[in-house]
């Protein structure tokens, strides 16, 4: 089963709107990152978040960390064609192994 | 500061040969991770290494393996390609190994024909 399930699976948004996407955990989170993928391409590192509550803001995009609820959201404001991609949320646990969210695809039609 | 490369960028095999993949990290990176890609699965962690060391490994076959050398660049291999291996397969480095940032290559993309 899957331990990042991310929703929704995929957006298409008119140029201009604002967006949300949300990535939920089935186990603690000690850490969540944020990624984004063109297709076929390697991934972007985003940010990066530590702490419940704890909220960043690159340019445009800004993600919150919810510790209780175990989940995360990245919010985009003013969707432009170049935030198009896959984005997705990845999660250490502590020396194990990084695990990766199932991913969000966004279209922005100008 | 140089990026995460990989090459080859792209491969195309036949079933049965053998392939080895290769990832030089970012300048003073010591920890290298590998990951394999693909419509059906999604994003898949197969191993880990800092200072020429296994760390962690994901849940592949034997047939994948890797290695890192003591200037950190790294190699992986995956023997006895099956049709089901066409994937774009990514190396991250990061700093340390367990938790740190990871940051990415471009992808080698394997075809198994």
């Amino acid at each position: 089963s899957q331990e990042l399930e991310q929703s929704p699976q995929s957006l298409i948004v008119q140029e201009g709107k604002n967006l949300t996407i949300n990535c939920t955990s089935s186990k603690t989170l000690y850490g969540l990152y944020w990624y984004k993928q063109k297709y076929g391409e390697g991934l972007i590192f985003l940010m990066m978040l530590q702490k419940g509550g704890e909220e960043k803001s690159h340019e445009k995009i800004t993600a919150k960390l919810d510790e209780k609820k175990q989940q995360s959201s990245l919010h985009i404001t003013a969707s432009q064609p170049s935030h198009a991609g896959i984005y997705l949320c990845g999660a250490d646990r502590f020396g194990n192994q990084f695990y990766f969210g199932t991913g969000t695809s966004l279209t922005v039609i100008p | 500061k140089a990026g995460v490369t990989q090459t080859p960028r792209y491969l195309i095999k036949t079933r049965g040969q053998q392939v080895t993949l290769s990832c030089s990290p970012i300048s003073g990176h010591r920890s290298v991770s590998w990951y394999q890609q693909t419509p059906g699965q999604g994003l898949q962690f197969l191993f880990e290494y800092f200072s020429e060391t296994q760390r962690n490994k994901g849940n592949f076959p034997g047939r994948f393996s890797g290695r890192q050398f003591s200037n950190s660049r790294s190699e992986m291999n995956v023997s006895t390609l099956e049709l089901g291996d066409s994937a774009l397969y990514l190396c991250a480095s990061s700093l340390f190994w367990g938790k740190d940032t990871q940051y990415f290559g471009p992808g080698t993309r394997l075809t198994v024909l």
